[in-house]
């Protein structure tokens, strides 16, 4: 079945460092994948998605490549903020149901001033 | 704009008893879905509701937990004779009528069962 495989945390990094949060899939025909972000004392909110190979998705500073031969969707940023400290949730729709996700193990990353 | 408020953030029972969580999702959204987060596992999804209807619940298991979101309240996850495996966040979100995969998260319900 589908999966969603999300490197390991915890992260943590200094202000202004570069960052990658890995996140590899499995799945059949063409899936839709998502970022989302939970910041500490609040719901996951989405923070950008991609809905076709080769697609890129940004928001606040964030990008994420839909890379189907590498069937990844790594979340980079080049300059953390402490602002940034959440957890990060990778995630793909199932059977290109929007309505029903799959999610990665979430990655918790730290930005220290 | 309230987002999606659920309630009780927190919930004790013992083995046997019921566990009730609300949802009340953001102001306009008529679709509900339930996730659960059992300790080290990802977000699972549990079942999807429109306003009176299940549309999707192959998540549900199969005994002992059932889902409604009625005409007017919030949507309630109802969780039967609970047992320890239970135990586990319990989140709730909702999306408007656009299907975008955009969905709208609260801050969940953690239940504990001893």
């Amino acid at each position: 079945g589908n999966s969603v495989t999300q490197m390991e945390g915890p992260v943590t990094l200094s202000e202004e460092a570069f960052l990658t949060i890995n996140c590899t899939y499995t799945a059949t025909g063409y899936p839709s994948l998502f970022w989302y972000v939970q910041y500490p004392g609040e719901g996951l909110q989405l923070l950008l998605k991609a809905t076709k190979a080769d697609d890129k998705g940004s928001n606040k500073g964030f990008e994420a490549t839909y890379r189907k031969e590498t069937t990844s969707f790594h979340l980079e940023k080049g300059s953390v903020q402490v602002s940034d400290s959440a957890v990060y949730f990778c995630a793909l729709s199932d059977a290109g149901n929007n309505r029903k996700l799959i999610w990665g193990l979430g990655t918790s990353l730290a930005v220290n001033p | 704009n309230a987002g999606v408020m659920q309630n009780p953030r927190h919930l004790v029972r013992r083995r046997g008893q019921e566990a009730r969580l609300r949802c009340s999702p953001m102001k306009g959204h008529s679709h509900v879905y339930w996730y659960r987060q059992l300790p080290e596992e990802g977000l699972k999804f549990m079942v999807y509701l429109q306003k009176e209807n299940i549309i999707d619940e192959s998540g549900m298991p199969k005994e002992r937990f059932s889902a409604e979101f009625p005409k007017e309240g919030p949507s309630i996850l109802r969780i039967q004779q609970v047992v320890r495996g239970d135990s586990a966040a319990y989140f709730c979100a909702s999306s408007p009528f656009s299907n975008t995969g955009e969905l709208f998260f609260g801050e969940g319900s953690r239940l504990t069962v001893l």
